[in-house]
């Protein structure tokens, strides 16, 4: 079974400073992809990053890279420079690779809310 | 290319009563997962269709139920609504579902509120 599992239930970060926001997971599936999502409070899930669990470099997109540990199941997001446009709910999600198909399962999300 | 289409944006039903719900992926998409998110809860996998056929599936009452079209366009039921279904019921389709790199894509979600 999968299970992604957000400690921070909400997170306050200044205008253009860093934030981390954590992710750890549990499988044991061989082979996994790592996402991260953003959700406005229009309620639509963005698409920000994806890393895999056979990479060797974590992956960067713009702003966002992700901090992955392999040996420690983690995979958390890093946002660099926040703006008050970050403001939302992030979720990390996990799609695994085991019994001839898949589902994404998701963790119950961080509340990031940018402070000017 | 359109996104993912759900319909409707908003529901207001009592209890007792039944929902469809429907979403339309993007063309040439063909797994379809629905998702209910509550707060607190993050989102609940309800099940995904490929092909019109269920390949997976949550842990959901049987009054939850689905189906894909051959047209990958999909529907959800929700039968003899009980207050706690009250949620957002999000959809979300990808090319094949069957590789970990897959990413999905949401549509804007279905805000239901049963009375």
């Amino acid at each position: 079974a999968q299970k992604i599992t957000q400690t921070q239930p909400g997170m306050f970060v200044q205008e253009k400073e860093a934030v981390t926001l954590d992710c750890t997971y549990d499988t044991s599936d061989p082979s996994y992809g790592l996402f991260w999502y953003k959700q406005p409070s229009s309620g639509e899930m963005i698409f920000l990053i994806y890393q895999g669990s056979y990479d060797q470099q974590n992956a960067t997109e713009g702003r966002y890279s992700l901090n992955f540990q392999k040996a420690r199941k983690s995979a958390n997001l890093v946002i660099s420079a926040s703006q008050l446009g970050d403001s939302a709910m992030y979720f990390c999600a996990m799609r695994g690779d085991s019994g001839g198909y898949q589902k994404v399962t998701f963790g119950i999300g961080t509340k990031l809310q940018v402070i000017p | 290319k359109a996104g993912v289409t759900q319909t409707p944006r908003y529901l207001i039903k009592t209890r007792g009563q039944q929902v469809t719900l429907s979403c339309s992926p993007i063309s040439g998409h063909r797994s379809v997962s629905w998702y209910q998110q509550t707060p607190g809860q993050g989102l609940q996998f309800l099940f995904e269709y490929f092909s019109e056929t269920q390949r997976n599936k949550g842990n959901f009452p049987g009054r939850f139920s689905g189906r894909q079209f051959s047209n990958s366009r999909s529907e959800m039921n929700v039968s003899t609504l009980e207050l706690g279904d009250s949620a957002l019921y999000l959809c979300a389709s990808s090319l094949w579902g069957s590789s970990t790199n897959e990413k999905l894509f949401f549509g804007s979600g279905t805000q239901l509120s049963v009375l």
